[in-house]
Parts: structure tokens; sequence; C-alpha cells
């Protein structure tokens, strides 16, 4: 069975930083695009940030780019995603999501909370 | 402001059949990515529901179905049960974007 299940979020203060991870079983981790989407309190998924199986290519959505750094560990099945400068926009859920090369989701982690917030 | 365009909410009584849109541009439907749909049920993270247009995974009953025409989509839920109230997200991907996209969903009411 696929598990993933996301750790690390918390409250921080604006400007600040975090770090998520993303523990994956179940599969090959080595063998799948991960994927990072969040959900801010009451409102829609947003996607956030994708890498492929060896870690080499990386993608990241505008409102991040810059500011966030989406890395995984292969050898420990983690996924990761260090934030900095964090506004309160990026308050929400942070969700790990397995991708399948037809362009979906076909599992998600139970999320993380991240709140900025002074 | 969303990417893919789906309208805010939509209801139906038990037994009845709804209708959910998801419109795009040329960059993502209409560019001939596939459209994927997402059930998320309050407090639950999203399951998938649809992908590639038409395809159900294993366990999602043939109530659900999805088509999808031109730069727009659309996920029907005939024979309406309580249990389908929730939320309902589309995704494709977006070349100019170079990720995924997704609608700002749906929340469906079962009257």
């Amino acid at each position: 069975e696929v598990q993933l299940v996301e750790s690390g979020g918390g409250l921080i203060q604006p400007g600040g930083s975090l770090r998520l991870s993303c523990i994956a079983s179940g599969f090959t981790f080595s063998d799948y695009w991960m994927h990072w989407v969040r959900q801010a309190p009451g409102k829609g998924l947003v996607w956030v940030s994708r890498i492929n199986g060896d870690g080499q290519s990386t993608y990241y959505a505008d409102s991040v780019r810059g500011r966030f750094t989406v890395s995984r560990d292969n050898a420990d099945n983690t996924l990761y995603l260090q934030m900095r400068s964090l506004r309160a926009d990026d308050t929400g859920v942070y969700f790990c999501t397995r991708g399948i090369s037809g362009g979906y989701d076909d599992s998600w982690g139970q999320g993380t909370l991240v709140t900025v917030s002074s | 402001q969303s990417v893919l365009t789906q309208p805010p909410s939509v209801s139906g009584a038990p037994g009845q059949r709804v209708t959910i849109s998801c419109t795009g541009s040329s960059s993502n439907i209409g560019a001939g990515y596939a459209i994927h749909w997402y059930q998320q049920l309050p407090g639950t993270a999203p399951k998938l529901l649809i992908y590639g247009n038409t395809n159900r995974p294993s366990g999602v009953p043939d109530r659900f179905s999805g088509s999808n025409s031109g730069t727009s989509a659309s996920l029907a839920i005939s024979g309406l049960q309580a249990e389908d109230e929730a939320d309902y997200y589309c995704q494709s991907y977006d070349s100019s974007v170079r990720g995924s996209v997704f609608g700002g969903g749906t929340k469906l009411t079962v009257l």
C-alpha cells in the first residue's frame, strides 16, 4: 500500500524558514516524480513544485520560485520542501503527492499545516 | 484566480444527475493535455476520481464519469448519494506553467 506521510509544519513568523518532509513507503520511490500541492484555509488546491525521480529536474510555481527548494533523498525515501522568506499567503496545508506520467497524482499524504503569522 | 474555471457550487437531490464543468485554455486542456478529477471530503486529502479524461481508478463507482471537448471538460455524477457531498477539483498540465493547474473547486451539495 502506498503511503505518504508529511511532517514539519507549524507556526512561523513572516520572513522565516521551514523545511517540510514527506516519507514515502509501499512503492519504489525513485521511479516516480513527486509533487507538493498546497491548500490555503477554505480555498482550492494549488500546485507548488515537482521533482523527477533522480532529483535532477525541478519545477516551481511562480509564487514560490526563488524562495522554495524541492529535493529528495531516494536512499531514505524522503521528499523535502525547504521554504524560505515565508509570507502570510504561504499559509495552508501542504500535501505531498505521487505523480503519474499521465499528469495526475494518484496518491496523497494527509498534509501538514503551515501557518505564517506574527 | 485559478487557471481552470469551475462553478463554485452545484446541487442535486438524491438519485439525480449533476455535472461539473471545467474550462481551460490553449495552454492546458486546449493543447490536448488530459483532465483529471479529484474528490475532497471535508477535512481529508483529495482522492483521485477520474484520470486521463475518462478513466476511473479501481474502487471508484461507475456513477462517476468524465468527458472533455476542446477547451472544456465535465464530470458527471449520476444517482447522487449523500456521501457524494464534497468538493471536486479538475486538474491538467499547463505548458506555460510547466506544472499542474487546478480548478478553483466545486462544492457539491446533496439536497
